[in-house]
């Protein structure tokens, strides 16, 4: 399926590297989400945004940027990461951003600091 | 307490067996329910929503108790298929579309 998707579906960094995640959707949605899933921890809600806005922003270190230029397009820009940010980070899209709204999640990111 | 909380598991049932899994939520004002299922090393996947007057799929049928703040998922006659990392999910407490997760429970299925 290729409803969304992310690029690189794999990353090694130093923690002081710059590097960016992409997500694609190609699902005509106007929101787009990043989760952080970690080991034996349940996926974390990152950063919502609704058409191209964000609207929530949970709590997560500055050393994680968000962009969102157009509603088919979304980065998480990486930079002074510490080795505990290594997880899976996905990226999910709905058609709103409404509560009933099924999200349609990427393939992920999997991330490792060193 | 965690804000939705399942049995981690694992379950491993033979072929043909009916299992069923249990999450509960702590936010009262949680208003929309979900299953959705992880394989392994994959993204999540819709399952099913789950309603109030409960909803059934061919083999699966979810269930919500708004007032114990219970959610169940059912599944009968278990395929080698159905092996996976079944997600509980909610939303709630806002306007737009915040998932909270489980943990999961992670179900095998053998032959």
């Amino acid at each position: 399926e290729t409803g969304v998707t992310q690029t690189p579906r794999h990353l090694v960094m130093g923690m002081t590297n710059k590097k960016s995640l992409k997500c694609e959707q190609h699902l005509g949605h106007n929101a787009m989400y990043w989760y952080k899933q970690s080991a034996k921890k349940p996926l974390e809600l990152m950063f919502v945004y609704s058409l191209e806005e964000r609207v929530e922003n949970n709590s997560v270190p500055s050393r994680f940027s968000p962009e969102c230029p157009n509603s088919s397009h979304l980065f998480l820009h990486l930079h002074t990461l510490q080795p505990e940010d290594s997880a899976l980070y996905l990226c999910a899209s709905s058609e709103t951003s409404g509560r009933l709204n099924e999200q349609f999640f990427g393939p992920g990111t999997r991330l490792t600091v060193l | 307490r965690k804000e939705v909380e399942q049995d981690p598991g694992p379950f491993n049932v033979p072929e043909g067996a009916t299992v069923a899994f249990n999450c509960t939520y702590s936010n009262s004002a949680s208003q929309s329910f979900f299953w959705y299922r992880q394989d392994c090393r994959k993204e999540p996947k819709l399952l099913m929503s789950v309603y109030s007057s409960g909803n059934e799929d061919g083999r699966f049928t979810a269930q919500l108790n708004r007032a114990s703040q219970y959610i169940s998922l059912l599944i009968r006659d278990s395929k080698l298929s159905d092996s996976a990392t079944y997600l509980c999910v909610v939303t709630g407490g806002t306007s737009y579309g915040k998932l909270t997760f489980g943990q999961g429970t992670i179900l095998t299925v053998h032959p």
